[in-house]
């Protein structure tokens, strides 16, 4: 079965300083691995997605992240925190086109 | 652009009432998810279609709950008996089947109930 595990529940950075969330997964097979970002009050907006290929991936909004398979990682980057980034985000796992397995979420503050 | 669509937006209803959801996809997707989000918590699959077929089901979905889609388009959620336990933000998605086809989240229903 797979499984997700986001670690730090809240992450707190100040503007213009490097985002690093950090995403850890198993899987028995080669997973197709995604981060979400969910604003307030709002459904999950799609920030990027690994499935085969290029390990480094580039999102929306300046993010980007690495999978490791032999971490078994996919941490999130950014290399300047914005005030607009503030909002909770989810890795999530899946096996091929099939249901997402989300972590709990990080709650990224940005501090001005 | 039409994204994926959900109402009502929020449902308010006292326990041992039943409620429904609806879910409108993403026109040309033909698959359709739903997941429920408890408080600071990341959501959890409940179940997916393909087309008008309902392929999977969680543990989570107990015998209160049934979902269809019965032209494969729209869905919806239904929950008879609501309780207390069922108060969560209850997400719908859809993607194109296949390898690589992300799924597109609507804005959440959010059910409270009293």
């Amino acid at each position: 079965a797979q499984s997700v595990t986001q670690l730090g529940s809240h992450v707190s950075v100040s503007e213009g300083a490097l985002v690093l969330l950090r995403c850890n997964y198993s899987s028995s097979v080669p997973p197709y691995l995604f981060w979400y970002v969910q604003y307030p009050n709002q459904g999950l907006q799609l920030l990027l997605k690994y499935t085969t290929g290029a390990t480094l991936v580039k999102g929306i909004n300046g993010f980007e992240a690495e999978f490791k398979k032999s971490e078994t990682s996919f941490h999130l980057t950014k290399p300047s925190a914005h005030m607009s980034d503030a909002a909770e985000y989810f890795c999530a796992v899946s096996l091929g086109a099939q249901k997402l397995v989300f972590g709990q979420g990080t709650r990224l503050t940005i501090n001005p | 652009d039409t994204g994926v669509s959900q109402d009502p937006r929020h449902k308010i209803t006292k326990r041992g009432q039943n409620v429904t959801f609806r879910c409108d996809p993403i026109s040309e997707h033909n698959r359709l998810y739903w997941y429920r989000q408890t408080l600071g918590q990341g959501p959890e699959f409940l179940t997916y279609f393909q087309n008008e077929a309902q392929l999977e089901k969680s543990r989570l979905l107990s015998d209160r709950f049934s979902a269809e889609r019965p032209k494969g388009s729209f869905s919806t959620l239904e929950i008879q008996r609501t309780e207390q336990g069922d108060s969560a933000m209850y997400l719908c998605a859809s993607s194109l089947a296949g390898v690589g086809y992300e799924q597109y989240f609507g804005p959440g229903t959010r059910l409270t109930v009293t």
